[in-house]
């Protein structure tokens, strides 16, 4: 049974470039949100997805935007990066009919920006 | 709004001492309490959970009560092992399965 599967794991830009992270979701689940977790804190909710819309957002900017494809993988974009966008990135799935309140987490993408 | 508090860490113990990590919670209605653990350089993974006032979650000799009263869910177990050295968050989700809302964390060390 695969779990939540995340790419790339880390990756370099420059500030003012635009990143893409991807997503699949542990099989049977159809919801996805995404996480920032910078340095020393805990997760900070971006946006959650389910049917392929976007049905709650945390308090982060329009610069951070999402996807989500009719497989249930989803996609996080950040355009014109910050050095504050460094960060690490947390996909959680889960599954919206039964234990919906349960998210599982990927293993995360690590993007420094220089 | 909701929120999760729990204590600063870093905690630093012996191998086979009693651990407790507090975490308390604000929240309207019944929202169901996690514990995610976070091993250096990796995601977080479900450590346990509980749905209700009064449940206990345990896995892996943690536990921690569901307490409605004092808007507790405090993480124990009874003796720590160097491999549980990790940093432990509390978090809290609402019915409907939308954002789950996480704490600061506590880091843990567990000395041989």
């Amino acid at each position: 049974d695969a779990g939540v599967t995340q790419s790339p794991t880390h990756l370099i830009k420059t500030r003012g470039q635009q990143v893409t992270l991807r997503c699949s979701p542990k099989s049977g689940h159809d919801t996805v949100s995404w996480y920032q977790q910078a340095l020393g804190q805990g997760p900070q909710f971006i946006f959650q997805y389910y049917e392929e819309e976007e049905r709650q957002r945390g308090n982060f900017p329009d610069r951070f935007s999402g996807h989500q494809f009719p497989n249930y993988s989803s996609e996080l974009n950040v355009n014109a990066l910050l050095l504050g966008d460094s960060a690490l990135y947390l996909c959680a799935s889960s599954a919206r009919q039964g234990d919906g309140n349960t998210i599982y987490f990927g293993e995360g993408s690590w993007l420094t920006v220089v | 709004g909701n929120s999760v508090t729990q204590m600063e860490g870093p905690v630093t113990l012996s191998e086979e001492a009693f651990l407790t990590i507090n975490c308390t919670y604000t929240a309207t209605g019944y929202p169901s309490l996690f514990w995610y653990v976070q091993y250096p350089g990796e995601g977080l993974q479900l450590l346990l959970k509980a749905t209700k006032a009064d449940d206990k979650g345990s896995n892996k000799g943690f536990e921690a009560t569901y307490r409605k009263e004092t808007t507790s869910f405090h993480l124990e177990k009874g003796s720590v092992q160097v491999s549980d050295s990790a940093v432990y968050f509390c978090a809290l989700s609402q019915t409907g399965g939308f954002k789950t809302i996480f704490g600061a964390g506590t880091r843990l060390f567990v000395k041989a």
